[in-house]
């Protein structure tokens, strides 16, 4: 089973901050979170992945709580192209490695 | 990020046949590959792992003698649907990491429709 919690969908005006919220409240210690995005009928996109510390990158920033329960992946300027669905995935450091898929939030960028 | 292919990216196939499905890692070394299935307005499900020069690890209830997985190289992995029948018919996806412990990096994916 997925280890994630994430809202169905969500919507977002072009050019404002996009704000993604992901539970994962039974993380262990050496899980990563990972942030991947799906166009339709295309292969996952990676977005960023962090531990413990805030990441950014050129595509986006993750700001991961403290007690690491919970993560939100900010798109800082929505465009219409970020229009996808958005998978938060929680990733041990060690063993099998594998991604569990969630259900993901489907994020539409409206004009 | 790394690039990652997939062979065919449509296939239309009849039932009963086999149908073969390549993916490479183009710029980089994939010590591991991973292969899913998405089936329409679903996520994706991990059907098997595979590394490099070994046999791959199935997920649970998957059949690994109906889904061949070859992994004979660091830079191509191919998924063999055995016999397909319509209900394998889906959207079958890849993925490549350069060890277990980087990220992975997806396919453009391959839909297979069994008639």
């Amino acid at each position: 089973d997925a280890k994630t919690t994430q809202p169905t969908s969500m919507d977002c005006a072009e050019g404002r901050a996009a704000n993604l919220p992901c539970n994962h409240s039974t993380i262990s210690g050496n899980e990563y979170v990972y942030w991947y995005r799906q166009i339709h009928s295309q292969g996952p996109q990676y977005i960023i992945h962090g531990l413990k510390n805030n990441e950014t990158n050129e595509m986006a920033s993750l700001i991961i709580t403290e007690d690491r329960k919970s993560s939100t992946l900010i798109l800082p300027h929505a465009t219409l192209r970020d229009t996808a669905v958005y998978y938060c995935i929680v990733r041990a450091a060690s063993g099998t490695y594998k991604y569990i898929f969630g259900t993901g939030t489907r994020l539409k960028v409206l004009a | 990020g790394a690039v990652v292919s997939q062979h065919p990216s449509r296939v239309i196939c009849k039932s009963g046949t086999s149908v073969k499905i390549e993916c490479r890692s183009l710029d980089f070394q994939a010590t591991t590959m991973f292969w899913y299935r998405q089936f329409p307005k679903q996520s994706l499900m991990l059907m098997a792992t595979s590394n490099e020069g070994s046999k791959a690890t199935y997920e649970q209830g998957v059949e690994k003698d109906k889904f061949l997985i070859n992994h004979a190289s660091l830079t191509l992995s191919t998924l063999t649907v055995t016999s397909a029948h319509p209900e394998d018919s889906s959207f079958y996806i890849c993925s490549a990491s350069a060890g277990l412990d980087y990220e992975q990096y997806f396919g453009p994916g391959t839909r297979l429709t069994v008639t």
